[in-house]
């Protein structure tokens, strides 16, 4: 089925530990976003892509890293994990190259839980 | 500035109907969508409203800074976070997202 395909779906980390988030569409859209969902916040955006071989800062990317490998990969990573990067992870693509605005929707994955003990 | 505001929890017998209203205030050129988040499924695209296609959907438009979503006859199944979200094209392109409106829907 085509859509966002995000992995892992749960993850517990210890304080201090690394990990990659993946995200993979397969939809040849040029734009990617990384956001995290805490409650009461709604989602915010971490860092996007808005074509292959760039990257952006969003709304909260202190303590993330993202890497646009190709096309179709967008993965983010924690260097050094910290309990308040426990939250949900969304990872989305769109059509075109509009930065942060995708004029005709978002396709959304389906989310990785992250805890940070 | 850009910003979004949802009411928090909406709680209704099933069969009911619901509107869930969005407000805002932009600083660019708006498009308003919304989508619903079922547990552990991705957001999906349910509403798109834009300038162009603008409508009263339950007595709101996005001409009027409200562009709301009504579900008519709501079944236990339509229980979920409904998201509002905002974009604004121009110079400083934007999305803000609402902070999600729960619905649940009672027996």
């Amino acid at each position: 089925n085509a859509g966002v395909t995000q992995t892992p779906k749960f993850q517990v980390l210890k304080t201090g530990q690394s990990m990659t988030l993946q995200c993979a569409q397969d939809m040849n859209h040029n734009s990617m976003y990384w956001y995290r969902q805490d409650p009461g916040m709604g989602l915010r955006l971490i860092y996007y892509s808005a074509s292959e071989g760039t990257t952006d800062k969003g709304e909260v990317p202190n303590g993330y890293n993202v890497s646009r490998l190709n096309k179709r990969e967008f993965s983010l990573r924690l260097e050094s994990a910290a309990p308040s990067q426990t939250s949900v992870y969304f990872c989305a693509s769109s059509e075109g190259r509009s930065s942060v605005f995708a004029l005709y929707g978002y396709t959304f994955g389906s989310g990785t839980r992250l805890t940070v003990v | 500035s850009n910003s979004v505001k949802q009411t928090g929890q909406i709680t209704v017998s099933e069969g009911a109907s619901v509107t869930m209203n969005c407000t805002y205030t932009s600083t660019g050129y708006p498009t308003l969508f919304w989508y619903v988040e079922y547990p552990s499924k991705p957001l999906q695209l349910l509403q798109r409203e834009t300038m162009e296609n603008s409508k009263n959907f339950g007595g709101g438009n996005i001409k009027d800074k409200n562009s709301p979503i009504v579900k008519y006859s709501v079944q236990v199944s339509d229980s979920a976070v409904y998201y509002c979200l905002l974009g604004c094209s121009g110079a400083n392109s934007k999305l803000t997202f609402g902070k999600g409106i729960t619905l649940s829907v009672r027996p």
